[in-house]
């Protein structure tokens, strides 16, 4: 399977902890990027890379998020100190600089106790 | 700022009828405008994209989707439902050349497609 793999699928950390994510695009993608979906809502927007350049953050993406994607390839979205409101999907999605639609990985799911 | 509305929540349909699912739009220039599907325990999948040209597009499993400028939609269509078709269904907006935003997408709330046999 060539598309875009997230891991892991499914975690659960304890409020305070650190929590780190990682998204594999497809490999020719050179766009990025990163949506929370909470239940009930549609995917919101926190931050999209070009290459290694991240170029757009959201107001969503309070100072305990960053994220990285240090050689153009992989992401990783990192949380520190855990709040429940964090629970969330946290989808990645990668595009060809010249095309219009991101596909999708299938998600990480947090659950913040 | 753009927004997406899905109206319904939820919509039923028998298997083999036609089915639509409604979506309208708030944007400041011209939209790209995409219809996502979401089955359970799975990622988005894209489904269709309009942005030029014809305003009736054709997309993956039979579906299409009518882009209406005078009425801000782009509602998803099928002639003939299936089982099969059930799942959460999104619509999402791009503005490209916007500036700050432009390459994010805007989801909706998703709507609910049930299709009963």
């Amino acid at each position: 399977d060539t598309g875009v793999s997230q891991d892991p699928r499914h975690k659960i950390t304890k409020r305070g902890q650190n929590v780190t994510f990682r998204c594999d695009p497809i490999s020719e993608h050179n766009r990025l990027y990163w949506y929370r979906q909470t239940l009930g809502q549609g995917p919101e927007f926190l931050t999209y890379f070009q290459n290694e350049a991240q170029l757009e953050k959201s107001r969503l993406l309070s100072d305990r998020f960053s994220a990285e994607r240090p050689k153009g390839s992989f992401s990783t979205l990192e949380i520190q100190r855990t709040e429940q409101g964090d629970s969330a999907m946290y989808l990645c999605a990668s595009s060809l600089l010249s095309g219009d639609e991101q596909f999708f990985g299938p998600g990480t799911r947090l659950t913040v106790l | 700022a753009q927004s997406v509305a899905q109206p319904e929540d939820q919509v039923n349909v028998a298997e083999g009828n036609p089915l639509t699912v409604k979506c309208t739009y708030s944007v400041s220039g011209n939209p790209y405008l995409f219809w996502y599907v979401q089955y359970p325990n799975r990622g988005l999948q894209f489904l269709l994209k309009y942005i030029t040209g014809d305003n009736l597009v054709k997309g993956s499993y039979g579906f299409e989707a009518e882009f209406n400028k005078s009425q801000t939609s782009f509602h998803l269509k099928k002639p003939s439902a299936l089982v099969s078709d059930s799942a959460l269904y999104f619509c999402a907006v791009r503005v490209p050349y916007s500036g700050a935003g432009s390459y994010q997408l805007t989801f909706g709330k998703g709507t609910k497609l049930s299709v009963i046999p």
